[in-house]
């Protein structure tokens, strides 16, 4: 079945370093692709999201990238702070209503 | 301006009890979703509605039921609640039937089957 690998499972920064977080997707229709931010004992909160006609996107300090023909898609935080520390998630999504989630990276910023 | 709003936000149950897990959205959005949150496992759809009056399975319906009381609200219930269903569960809803709209999550429902 369709699959969404993110790796890492965690990723230990200091403050002001860059982040990034890498996912593998498995379904070839797959054509939206957002990004979500957990903090704790919240719901995602979504932060970024491609659509598969593009191949960069940026939003002040966070960025992402497609490369469809190799199914990857990465995050990339620029400056990290401390307030950046959550759970991001990735995610893949084919017409349709279903989204398929990758397992999370917890991401710590040390200041 | 709440967004999607769930409740309970903490429930203990003993194997074998039902409940049902309610959930709202006030940005008048035609789709809505269930899923659940296990450690290491990311998000797993649940059960969907695309728009008011219909509902469909997503990767993991066994042992739930869900109902589209109207636009605003979509509930989860279980009817025999297992250990196995032990995890949290978020509400999510998304403005329109183009598959390419963000969802929107509520902060939970955090329950535990004893």
């Amino acid at each position: 079945g369709e699959n969404v690998e993110q790796h890492p499972s965690t990723l230990s920064v200091q403050e002001g370093d860059s982040a990034v977080i890498k996912c593998t997707y498995s379904d070839s229709a797959s054509n939206y692709f957002p990004w979500y931010k957990q903090e704790l004992g919240k719901g995602p909160q979504l932060i970024i999201d491609i659509r598969s006609n593009v191949g960069e996107k940026k939003d002040q300090r966070i960025a992402v990238t497609l490369n469809k023909t190799a199914k990857h898609f990465s995050l990339h935080i620029t400056e990290t702070q401390p307030e950046d520390s959550a759970v991001y998630f990735c995610a893949a999504r084919a017409e349709g209503f279903k989204t398929i989630f990758g397992a999370g990276t917890r991401l710590f910023v040390k200041a | 301006n709440a967004g999607v709003t769930q409740t309970p936000k903490f429930q203990v149950l003993k194997t074998g009890q039902s409940m049902t897990l309610q959930c709202a959205q006030d940005m008048n959005h035609n789709s809505m979703y269930w899923y659940r949150q296990d450690p290491g496992m990311g998000l797993r759809l649940i059960y969907y509605s695309a728009s008011e009056g219909t509902t469909d399975k997503g990767e993991v319906p066994n042992g739930y039921n869900v109902s589209r009381l109207n636009k605003r609200e979509f509930s989860l219930r279980l009817e025999s609640a297992a250990p196995s269903q032990t995890s949290v569960y978020f509400c999510a809803s998304s403005e329109g039937r183009a598959w390419n709209q963000p969802q929107h999550f509520g902060d939970g429902t955090r329950l535990s089957i004893l």
